[in-house]
């Protein structure tokens, strides 16, 4: 399988804690990019890193990319209990096909 | 970022009959994809679906099974034909504007089949 895999598969913390997850992948990519979903619902895009980048911030979102080991990571700074939900990561080729990795589950307790 | 409808949001079959989901893109977009989501699983590529021309299935997905239209820039429907209870499942469609740009994904469609 090409499925990426995420660690942890869970993950519990406290509001105001931060919380990384992490992203491995087997493909090469053009992009990685990072979605939400709340409880069986569609998928919010948060974040896309390109290749060539090695770092990208969005709002309390950070993302790192490490091409040569094939894995990214995302970090959620202050979290919130509106935080509560799986985040997939996806590994964008040529074809702008994406494979999707495992998932995080996130819970945010208040 | 592009707007996607998809509809219906959720439905209940008899199995042995077929659903046929829509998928609504607010702009033109180049590339709009299908995936299913089973029960508490990651997010697996069936097809991506081509204007103009026959969807590309990934494998251990056929046509027979999932016929997809794609009869303009901004629209497709995916069909999950002779249901069973094994196609219960989040359906997703998704559309990017081109390549390295983000792909974004309507709400889903979630099949029960009885």
């Amino acid at each position: 399988s090409q499925q990426g895999e995420e660690d942890p598969q869970a993950l519990s913390i406290q509001e105001g804690e931060n919380a990384t997850m992490n992203c491995s992948y087997k493909t090469s990519i053009n992009n990685l990019q990072w979605y939400r979903q709340n409880s069986g619902r569609g998928l919010v895009h948060l974040i896309l890193i390109r290749s060539n980048e090695r770092e990208k911030h969005s709002g309390r979102l950070r993302v790192t990319l490490d091409t040569s080991k094939k894995s990214s990571s995302l970090l959620i700074t202050a979290s919130r209990a509106a935080d509560t939900a799986s985040y997939f990561c996806a590994a964008g080729g040529a074809t702008n096909k994406l494979i999707f990795g495992t998932g995080t589950l996130l819970a945010v307790q208040p | 970022s592009a707007v996607i409808s998809q509809k219906p949001s959720r439905d209940i079959c008899q199995r042995g009959t077929s659903l046929t989901i829509q998928c609504q893109v607010d702009s033109q977009v180049t590339m709009m994809f299908w995936y299913r989501q089973q029960p508490g699983q990651s997010l697996t590529l069936i097809a991506t679906a081509n204007q103009g021309s026959e969807a590309t299935y990934e494998s251990g997905f056929v046509i027979d099974k999932f016929p997809i239209s794609r009869p303009n820039l901004t629209f497709s429907t995916l069909t999950v034909s002779n249901l069973s209870p094994e196609d219960s499942s989040i359906y997703l469609c998704s559309a990017n504007r081109g390549e390295g740009q983000p792909q974004h994904f309507g709400d889903g469609t979630r099949l029960s089949i009885l």
